[in-house]
């Protein structure tokens, strides 16, 4: 398997424009974990699915985040309008079965988003 | 609400030197906790998993050990490529998702 597959790598915008995040979980995982790290938060939980059903999305801006999985092998996090606040490195994350055991979580390399 | 606090933020070690890092968590029922490698630049890497107090895991110069309040990360004879970013994280008993601290990270000197 190619692993959690993230896109872009990196992405640069002007303020209030609106950007999408994409990921590719593992074949066969039925969790889907979005994560974003910053310097100040560390990693933070925005949102996870299970089996392309949202979970909990508290950890979210909601009047300007919105995230979805129309099958299981895609994800997209949308952010609109942006703002440079939202500037850091936005990972997925899939797991089988909610708890991690042995294998833990298996991340992507992540998507650098910087809002100008 | 689970907390999981890494000290030190930042470390520097000579080749060869050992030393621990601390993970200290407050959570209302440890199901497991875990500990990763990151890498500049890359996602985050799975390396151990503990479950219950005592518990011990070990891969080459790494070896993880769990109490009830902390878990240790120690690191014997380290190499240069031992250099990253080590976060740990804990799920509660309603297997609710992953709680992460803000890692150490450890730069390993020749």
């Amino acid at each position: 398997d190619a692993g959690v597959i993230q896109s872009p790598r990196h992405e640069v915008t002007e303020m209030g424009q609106e950007v999408t995040l994409r990921c590719k979980p593992i074949s066969g995982h039925d969790y889907l974990f979005w994560y974003r790290q910053t310097m100040m938060q560390g990693l933070e939980l925005l949102v996870y699915f299970n089996n392309k059903a949202v979970m909990d999305d508290s950890g979210m801006p909601k009047d300007r985040f919105s995230a979805k999985m129309p099958n299981a092998s895609f994800s997209t996090l949308k952010i609109q309008p942006s703002e440079p606040r939202d500037s850091a490195v936005y990972f997925c994350a899939s797991s089988h079965g909610r708890t991690p055991g042995y294998y833990g979580y298996t991340f992507g390399s992540g998507t650098r988003l910087t809002v100008v | 609400e689970d907390q999981v606090t890494q000290s030190p933020e930042a470390l520097r070690l000579q080749e060869g030197e050992s030393s621990s890092l601390n993970c200290s968590y407050t959570v209302s029922g440890l199901r497991g906790l875990f500990w990763y490698r990151q890498d500049p630049g890359k996602g985050p890497e799975f390396l151990f998993t503990l479950y219950s107090a005592g518990e011990e895991k070990e891969k080459e110069r790494l070896k993880a050990t769990l109490t009830k309040k902390e878990s240790f990360l120690h690191i014997t004879a380290p190499k240069p490529e031992d250099s990253a970013t080590y976060l740990c994280a804990v799920q509660a008993t309603g297997n609710t998702p992953l709680v992460f601290g803000k890692g150490t990270r450890l730069s390993v000197i020749a």
